[in-house]
């Protein structure tokens, strides 16, 4: 089955650090750029990350830009976001998106179901 | 960073009626716009991409079209479940970045 599965979520106090991680199965991980996006309670999307088939190259919003890290491992078939810093603002649902084609198309076609991250004291 | 101004924020409407949500971009994106469907609690879904090239599976009633820096997404006869929150993407360069947001509710 096509599906990407995040994991990592959860609460933490302001300034803390999470790892969330994104499990791809049933395409070709390692053919496709692959982001992240997240929604704050009741408010609209926001792109966080991207980071392209091979690794090499990576894209962020200015809003996380030198707090939050993309990386993966397509050995592994796994996208990751590292976030440092982390701030009440940062609170949202953290979903992992995949590209609909190669080539860094920047749309995406394939989304998780999200992870939670609270971030409080 | 390019801002997407969506409108309306909030549309009334009933099962069978003609729809329209509009995007404006701050400058050209060409036509590298994508339109996605939401209901709550879910994972937002690809309906339309390139401005108006419409998703495999995605109902026919589901239409884009572009003039300019303006974008248009028509539902051509308002189904039961078309009632959600849509939202255009722009994808013209990074930083990515999606328009706030249109929930269209039953009248």
């Amino acid at each position: 089955e096509v599906q990407l599965l995040e994991s990592g979520g959860g609460l933490v106090q302001p300034g803390g650090s999470l790892r969330l991680s994104c499990a791809a199965s049933g395409f070709i991980f390692s053919s496709y750029a692959m982001n992240w996006v997240r929604q704050a309670p009741g408010k609209g999307l926001e792109w966080v990350s991207a980071i392209s088939n091979g690794g090499g190259s990576t894209y962020y919003a200015d809003s996380v830009k030198g707090r939050f890290t993309i990386s993966r491992d397509n050995s592994k078939n796994t996208l990751s976001l590292q976030m440092n810093s982390l701030r009440a603002e940062d609170t949202a649902v953290y979903y992992c998106a995949k590209d609909r084609e190669m080539g860094a198309t920047k749309y995406f076609d394939l989304w998780g179901r999200g992870t939670l991250v609270i971030v409080s004291s | 960073d390019i801002q997407m101004t969506q409108s309306p924020s909030t549309l009334s409407a009933s099962v069978g009626d003609r729809v329209t949500i509009t995007c404006r971009a701050s400058q050209s994106i060409n036509r590298w716009l994508a339109w996605y469907q939401q209901k709550p609690g879910k994972a937002p879904k690809l309906l339309i991409y390139k401005a108006s090239s419409l998703e495999n599976g995605v109902p026919s009633r589901f239409s884009g079209s572009a003039s300019g820096t303006e974008f248009t997404l028509t539902v051509s006869s308002l189904q039961p479940d078309d009632f959600a929150t849509y939202y255009c993407q722009q994808y013209n360069s990074y930083s990515l970045t999606f328009g706030q947001g249109t929930k269209v509710e039953i009248k």
